[in-house]
């Protein structure tokens, strides 16, 4: 079982809609979570970090973390074609993170 | 500007040569990792190093050698005896969970 698990997609949405993102992992004990962003042929950048249960905002991006259900989601409100990307879920356990495959996002004008 | 540099952004590879890619990084962080990442996947952990003169196996370490001489520097060779070497590799630093990627370099075996 792989530690972090992300549908690949892509997931299409149209601009100005909610683009929602969806991670799970395995170790229920772990505590820091992240979502990069990732263009094609560059190297990751980080978006969010989140460590407690609930809901976290930053400007059009919210995290939500359910450490009962192992469930960590990103969510994009009012979707942009430059938010189109791929989106990497991390977890960080006994010193090393942790990366999903990765959800391609496709925002469509 | 504090960063951290890989160098090169293009590296191509005869089949059976040994290439370094190289990672420096000034942020002072004492954590470095190297990761590789195929197109289409997410990244798998080839090596970390906590502190100088110490380093740790990946998930994906079979046919890759690092050192950790220096807290600045963190260089990755790719051997003959990594039999399907081309990918996007990617360095990152951390201190604590806060992490910085570098740009990344693209090797090819030709």
């Amino acid at each position: 079982q792989k530690e972090v698990e992300q549908n690949s997609g892509p997931l299409s949405v149209p601009e100005g809609a909610i683009a929602s993102l969806n991670c799970t992992y395995s170790d229920r004990g772990s505590q820091s979570f992240f979502w990069y962003r990732q263009y094609s042929g560059k190297s990751p950048e980080l978006i969010m970090f989140i460590y407690s249960n609930g809901d976290k905002e930053d400007g059009r991006f919210t995290a939500q973390l359910n450490k009962a259900s192992q469930y960590v989601s990103l969510l994009i409100r009012d979707s942009q074609p430059s938010d189109s990307a791929t989106y990497l879920c991390a977890v960080y356990n006994f010193n090393k993170f942790y990366f999903g495959s990765g959800t391609k996002l496709n925002v469509k004008p | 500007d504090g960063g951290i540099t890989q160098s090169p952004k293009y590296l191509f590879r005869k089949e059976g040569q040994n290439v370094t890619l190289s990672c420096e990084q000034n942020l002072n962080h004492d954590a470095m990792y190297w990761y590789r990442q195929d197109p289409g996947q997410g990244l798998r952990l080839i090596y970390y190093s906590q502190i100088v003169n110490d380093f740790q196996k990946g998930d994906i370490a079979e046919g890759y050698s690092v050192s950790r001489e220096k807290k600045e520097s963190f260089p990755l060779t790719v051997t003959s005896a990594q039999k399907n070497p081309t990918a996007f590799y990617l360095c990152a630093s951390s201190m604590g969970t806060s992490d910085t990627f570098g740009s990344g370099t693209r090797l090819t075996v030709v």
